[in-house]
């Protein structure tokens, strides 16, 4: 089944403590990406990345850290987690079209997370 | 940078009453605006999406019209059921660099009730 998966599903830390959500995507897609959802400020970017390799910073990238280092794999770092990052983190991917622009993003299924 | 804005933030409707979801967006070099569903705790899923060569596109009971003039585009659900209940996002896609590198900005989210 095509899919991109995300772990943990939910997560309750302590300031400071170093983490790592898991992103994976079984559909072969290029772009790999991201986002932070929080009440009132809808899904917002953290980074993104067009091919292995290859990331960029999104709207919101202070506090965190990626790498690509395989296409399927898009993990999402914290080297020390602050409480203002307790949030609901959503990965997505996207194959690229012949022009080599996104379409359709799929979405992982999301992570709860909690710094205390 | 891209800026998505998302009218209203509520919305309630009588069931079998149409629903209107309005965004607007600041970067006339934006060309994909796609509308994701986000049921509650579930991960955003597509519905529907426009291209900017596209004023309108139909698909069943939802319809996206989009304004590259007034640089607007705006979701339609007639005859609304009860599993219309959801967040809805809009988003638009910019280009952002000469390299293909690109972005897709969400817009805050519009939390749709249906009423029975």
């Amino acid at each position: 089944e095509a899919q991109v998966t995300q772990n943990p599903r939910y997560l309750i830390t302590v300031t400071g403590k170093k983490l790592t959500v898991t992103c994976s995507q079984n559909m072969n897609h290029e772009y790999m990406s991201w986002y932070r959802q929080d009440p009132g400020l809808g899904l917002r970017q953290i980074y993104y990345s067009m091919n292995v390799e290859v990331t960029d910073k999104g709207d919101v990238p202070e506090g965190y850290k990626v790498s690509r280092k395989e296409k399927r794999n898009f993990p999402l770092i914290l080297e020390s987690p602050s409480p203002n990052q307790t949030s609901l983190y959503f990965c997505a991917s996207s194959p690229l079209g012949v022009q080599g622009f996104t379409d359709t993003q799929y979405f992982g299924p999301g992570t709860r997370l909690t710094v205390l | 940078g891209e800026n998505v804005e998302q009218h209203p933030s509520t919305l309630s409707v009588q069931e079998g009453d149409s629903a209107v979801i309005k965004c607007t967006y600041s970067d006339s070099a934006s060309n994909y605006f796609p509308w994701y569903k986000q049921e509650l705790g579930k991960r955003p899923q597509l519905i529907i999406d426009i291209r900017s060569n596209v004023g309108e596109k139909k698909d069943q009971r939802i319809a996206v019209t989009l304004n590259k003039t007034a640089k607007h585009f705006s979701l339609h659900i007639t005859e609304t059921q009860p599993e219309d209940s959801a967040v809805y996002f809009c988003a638009a896609r910019a280009f952002i660099s000469n390299f293909g590198n690109e972005k897709l900005t969400f817009g805050t989210g519009t939390r749709l009730t249906i009423i029975p």
